[in-house]
This record gives C-alpha cells, structure tokens and sequence, in this order.
C-alpha cells in the first residue's frame, strides 16, 4: 500500500534557523514528489514539485530514493513561513497521498 | 477567475439526512478530486474524475456519490449522513503539466453531523 509518513506533527523553529520538515514514502514504482503548503486562512496551494528541481520562497526538497525520503529544508527560517506543510506524493498523476502534515512555527 | 469554489462552507446534518457538496471550476481542467480531511489526519481521497463522465473511487469512497455531467462541477453527494463522515471536505482540480500535475484547491467545507 501506498504510504506517506511525516513525522513531526508540531515543529518550532527559530527565525533565521535552519528548517527540515521531513517526509518519508512507501510506493510502488517511481512517484512524483510534491510539497503542498496551507498558510493561515488561506488555501492548500502547491510549494514545489520535485520533477521541476526549483527552490520557491528559499525552500528546496531532494529526493533520496534509497531512503525514500523527500524533506523539505530551508536554510534560514522567515516569520511568513509559519504554515502546515503536507508531502503529497504521486504515481500516475490521478491520486495523490498526503502525508498527515507538519506545522511549522516560525519564532520571532 | 475565481479557481475552484465549494458551497456551502460549513454544513451540521443529523444522521440519515442527506446533501450535495457543490465544487466547480472554472479553469477549464479535466481532473476533479474530493479530499476528506478528518482531525490531525492527512487528505484522503474519496473520488475523482479524469474528465467529463468519468469517475472514479479514491481511498475512501464508502458512503459518498459523485457525478460529472460537465467540466466544470463535480459534485460530492452524502446519501445516509452517519458521525464518522465529520470532517472537512475540499475539492480540487488540476490540468495536465507535463508530468506533474499541481493541483488547485477550494476553500474546504466543513461538516458535522449529529
């Protein structure tokens, strides 16, 4: 069965600290990686994908396929990073799984 | 442009009592989905469609109906409401990029039943 596992339910970070919001996957075949962010009454919208190798708001993810991992990091925490955080991974483009999420708090 | 929209945004039903979830887009995508999000949990996928007249079941489609007579709606419909299907729902879209597929999400309605 298809798996997502974010650990860390609650995370707290101080700004300017480096941040690591982990995911780890169980899937058959190669997924697509995606981390998906919801910022405070706003909608869940799309962070990066992992086929597009970008970095967005200075956050970057790589993907470990031996440890079937795809954390999520940035190297100086902001303020407006504060959010809940889901890895979604995908294997055909139809279905996504979510992990449970992380919230980040970002301390001023 | 007004994306993805969900109505209503917050719903109370008695058990037994059915409702239609409303989702329509108007971004001309051909992929539609319906999460449910319960307490502390990830999204969950009840059902979606890859195109006008096509549906089909997500991880948890017991107890939920959907159809698509057009691109836009995709509605979600609750025959029997029972406690557990207390939850936020949020639909989606999304539109072929090559071989990612970023999705567009509503505001969420939530749901209680009592």
């Amino acid at each position: 069965a298809q798996r997502v596992t974010q650990p860390e339910k609650l995370l707290s970070v101080f700004k300017g600290a480096p941040v690591e919001l982990k995911c780890n996957y169980s899937y058959s075949g190669s997924p697509e990686l995606f981390w998906y962010v919801q910022y405070s009454r706003q909608r869940l919208q799309l962070l990066l994908r992992h086929i597009s190798r970008e970095s967005i708001k200075g956050f970057t993810a790589d993907l470990n396929k031996g440890e079937t991992s795809f954390h999520l990091k940035k190297p100086f925490a902001q303020e407006e990073d504060s959010a809940m955080y889901y890895c979604a991974p995908t294997n055909t483009g139809n279905q996504f799984y979510f992990g449970t999420g992380t919230s980040l708090t970002v301390i001023p | 442009n007004a994306g993805v929209t969900q109505t209503p945004k917050f719903r109370i039903l008695k058990i037994g009592q059915s409702m239609t979830l409303q989702c329509t887009q108007d971004m001309n995508h051909n992929y539609m989905y319906w999460y449910r999000q319960d307490p502390g949990m990830g999204l969950k996928l009840i059902y979606y469609s890859v195109g006008a007249g096509i549906t089909d079941k997500g991880e948890v489609p017991n107890g939920y109906n959907v159809s698509r007579s057009t691109t836009e709606d995709f509605p979600l419909r609750l025959e029997l409401a029972a406690p557990s299907q207390t939850s936020v729902y949020f639909c989606a879209s999304s539109y072929r990029q090559g071989l990612s597929y970023e999705q567009y999400f509503g505001p969420g309605t939530r749901l209680t039943v009592t």
